[in-house]
């Protein structure tokens, strides 16, 4: 079975201090898909970022990065210098091969919460 | 503007009258879903559709019903509401299945 584990629940820090929200997933497939997504207090859910598992290579976008380890199983998010924007709570998910339907396996979430 | 587009944004209704919520892409994406988001459970998949006529269940399809009759809409119908349905739904596409997926604004629905 699919699983993905977020064990932060919530994270508290002070802006411009650096942060990672934890992911951790469970999968027999050889192909899959790991996202990340983004969801203010307005509601809605922001597509971050989507990883193959043939592809380890790391990603930074501005202040985010990805640490992707197959070896671990874990699909670390880093937000450097945070700020009041960036609180939200961040999903991260996974997904099978396009055979399986596609359906995206949340974890719990990380509420995250920037103070200035 | 891409986007994913649903309708109504908010709805309270009463149990067992039926109700239909909107969802519609301009991206000429194949692959469309509804997700409910419940606190403690998180998001589940309630159906799916990979093209035009094709829909599947999900996780928790018990009490939806979907249909796909063109690309852009696929609107989640239900026959006869009941409380556990009270919710926030969301409405997602994708250029393919396990590709990333697009949320629209979501649906906070409440059944008394």
């Amino acid at each position: 079975a699919q699983k993905v584990t977020q064990a932060q629940t919530e994270i508290s820090v002070v802006e411009k201090e650096d942060v990672t929200l934890d992911c951790v997933y469970e999968t027999r497939d050889t192909t899959y898909y790991l996202f990340w997504y983004k969801q203010p207090p307005s509601g809605e859910l922001v597509f971050l970022i989507r990883r193959n598992s043939f592809d380890e290579q790391n990603e930074i976008s501005g202040r985010y990065s990805w640490n992707f380890q197959k070896s671990t199983s874990s699909f670390n998010f880093t937000i450097t210098a945070s700020q009041v924007v960036d609180s939200a709570v961040y999903f991260c998910a996974l997904s099978g091969s396009y055979n399986q339907g596609g359906k995206l396996i949340f974890g719990q979430g990380t509420e995250l919460s920037v103070k200035p | 503007e891409a986007q994913v587009t649903q309708n109504p944004r908010y709805l309270i209704t009463v149990t067992g009258k039926k109700l239909t919520v909107t969802c519609s892409q301009n991206m000429n994406h194949e692959y469309m879903s509804w997700y409910r988001q419940d606190p403690g459970l998180g998001l589940r998949q309630i159906y799916y559709s990979m093209n035009v006529e094709v829909t599947d269940k999900g996780d928790v399809p018990e009490g939806y019903k979907v249909s796909r009759k063109e690309k852009r809409n696929f609107p989640l119908i239900l026959e006869s509401p009941s409380p556990n349905q009270t919710s926030l739904y969301f409405c997602a596409s994708s250029p393919r299945g396990p590709y990333e997926q697009y949320f629209g604004p979501g649906t906070r629905l409440t059944v008394t």
